[in-house]
This record gives C-alpha cells, structure tokens and sequence, in this order.
C-alpha cells in the first residue's frame, strides 16, 4: 500500500525558504504512472494546487508561484521535494504532497498527512 | 476565494442522506467530467473519494456517490455515521494554467 511521508520545519522567517519533503512507501517514485504533487491549504480556505514533477523530471508550476518554486526529485532516496522561496505571511499554511496518476485530468489519489507551515519571525 | 463554491457546512442525524453541492462554471464543471471529492479528517491525510464525476475508486463505500447538472456538481453521502464527520472538498479540471481547480470545502456534522 502507497504510503506518503511528509518531513520539514513547521516555521520559516520571512524571506526565507520553504522547504518539504515526501518520501515514498509501497512504490517507486520513478514510475511513470504518476505525477507528484503539492499542494496547500491556508487558514479558513479551500485547498490550491501549487505543482507537480513527474518521473523524467518535468515539472508544471501555477504561474503565481513560478518564479518561487523548485519541485525535485531523488529517485535514490525514493522522495521529492518542495522548496519555495521568499516567503510570506501569505505562504502560512498546511502543505500536502499528493500522488496523482499521469493523466491531463488532475485527481489526486494517495496524499500525505500534512505539515503546518508558519512564515514569522 | 475559491474557484469553486461549496457550502460552508451542512449536517444530518445517523442514517439521513445529506448532499453537497459544487458550482463552478463553463470553464471546468459545466464543460469537462473531471470532477473529484475527498474526504478530509483534520489532522489526518485526505482521501480520494470520487474522481471523473461518479467513479468511486477501490475501496470506498457505495454510500458515497457522485453526480453533475450542468455547472453543479454533488456528492451524496446516504446511511450517514459518525464516522462520515469530516471536511469535504470538490475539485474539477480546468483548461488553464492551472489544471485543477477547487472548493473553499464543506463542513458535514452528523449528528
């Protein structure tokens, strides 16, 4: 059974880098049927998609986040990787790594338990 | 603001069907079948309930079922227990920059 494994610091100071971890159980992050996603939630609202990888690589960020965001892979460690820059108060919330099968029709099938992200000083 | 809108909450009694709507417009729930529910327990992962309109994947109960008319999507939970008390979120899929789309989420209190 896919498991995914969120790791990462609960607070970053303004400016800074968010940075997440999700590693893989029951599965091989290199297989191609999949891409592997964030997403968050911020306080009182719904969630937002905020990018995926897939197993070559390739990547698909929202434009509002793109110049910001850095999704990787490490297929030796079977995880990937979520590092967003220069932080705001507005980046505060829970972030989830998700699977969802490769297909142009986003659904995200296994996710994470979440990690609450707060930007302060 | 969410992109698609739901009821902030709805609640039922054990054994009631409750139903949560979906509204979003031609650009993704009126136009495209790509509509998906979870399920969400605070503090818990999210679970996939509904994908593609009405497909349940392997797993979930048939007490959940989904459905669309026109720009509105719904998930009917019937039998309700205790145990469906959790946050519910619609997604669709959209022709944009950004492919998927979601609700602000709906609150189910059974009870």
């Amino acid at each position: 059974q896919v498991q995914l494994q969120q790791s990462g610091p609960g607070l970053v100071r303004p400016s800074q880098t968010l940075s997440l971890t999700c590693s893989l159980s029951g599965g091989s992050i290199s297989s191609g049927d999949y891409y592997w996603s964030w997403l968050r939630q911020t306080p009182g609202k719904g969630l937002e998609w905020i990018g995926y990888i897939y197993s070559s690589g390739a990547t698909h960020y929202p434009p509002s986040l793109k110049s910001r965001l850095l999704i990787s892979l490490d297929t030796s460690k079977n995880q990937f990787s979520l590092n967003l820059s220069s932080v705001t108060a507005a980046d505060t919330a829970v972030y989830y790594c998700a699977r969802a099968p490769a297909e142009i029709y986003l659904h995200f099938d296994s996710w994470g338990q979440g990690t609450l992200v707060t930007v302060s000083s | 603001q969410s992109a698609l809108t739901q009821p902030a909450s709805v609640s039922g009694s054990p054994g009631q069907s409750i139903t949560i709507s979906c509204i979003g417009g031609t650009n993704d729930i009126g136009t495209y079948n790509h509509v998906s529910w979870y399920q969400h327990h605070p503090g818990k992962a999210p679970k996939l309930l509904i994908f593609d309109v009405s497909v349940r994947p392997s797993g979930v109960s048939n007490r959940f079922s989904g459905s669309k008319s026109g720009n509105t999507a719904s998930l009917t939970i019937s039998g309700l227990q205790a145990e469906d008390e959790a946050d519910y979120h619609c997604s669709s899929y959209t022709p944009r920059s950004t492919p998927v789309v979601f609700g602000g989420g709906t609150r189910l209190t059974v009870l």
